[in-house]
């Protein structure tokens, strides 16, 4: 059974940059031809996708945010981390990391606030 | 990018009843890659309907999925408690975009 944690920083400071790490357990980021995502959910809001990892470490980015972004990933840890930079209010929601192009494993969400 | 809009925003039914759920896109969805989530308050989203009309592993025969092109729906032929959440369809053909949700809630 897959399963991803997601961890990091329950409080950035505005203009600073989110750190976001997901361990994935019962699989490998570095096969079966995966993609590895992160996607967020502002409070009482919908989804929007942040951007993918593939297995061969490739990546994609959501348009409205990719000058912020960075999906990086460490094989020897089994993980995947999302950097976002320049951070707001507008940032703050829960993020979720899920595997696949359709989402069929996710994290639990951890939420992320952008306050000084 | 490809706007997916889903209607109703809210759906008020009771239980054992049908609910039908839309989900239309800007343009065209490639290979009729849209999946459908079922999320419930403080849990991550769950997958019940990928490629538009399969259903995910473990998801009930009362869920099913149906449409191509532009237009797509989810049915559940009858209500269950634990059926009332909200409901969100992704499109995953063209980098990847959901629909703002469809709240089903109890009449």
């Amino acid at each position: 059974q897959v399963q991803l944690q997601e961890s990091g920083p329950g409080l950035v400071k505005p203009s600073e940059t989110l750190s976001l790490t997901c361990s994935v357990s019962g699989g490998s980021v570095n096969s079966g031809s995966y993609h590895w995502n992160w996607i967020r959910q502002p409070p009482g809001k919908g989804l929007e996708w942040i951007g993918y990892i593939y297995y061969s470490g490739d990546t994609k980015y959501n348009p409205s945010l990719k000058s912020r972004v960075t999906i990086s990933v460490d094989k020897s840890k089994n993980q995947f981390s999302l950097r976002l930079s320049s951070v707001t209010a507008a940032d703050t929601a829960v993020y979720y990391c899920a595997r696949g192009r359709r989402y069929d494993y996710w994290g639990q969400g951890t939420l992320v606030t952008v306050s000084s | 990018e490809i706007v997916l809009t889903q209607s109703p925003g809210t759906l008020s039914l009771s239980p054992g009843e049908r609910a039908t759920l839309s989900c239309r896109a800007s343009q065209s969805v490639s290979g009729n890659y849209l999946a459908w989530y079922q999320q419930k308050p403080g849990q991550a989203p769950r997958l019940l309907i990928y490629g538009a009309s399969s259903r995910a592993t473990g998801i009930p025969d009362n869920f099913s999925g149906s449409g191509s092109g532009t237009d797509f729906t989810l049915t559940i032929s009858r209500l269950e408690p634990e059926d009332f959440a909200v409901y969100y369809c992704q499109q995953y053909g063209s980098s990847s975009t959901f629909g703002q949700g469809t709240k089903v809630e109890i009449k």
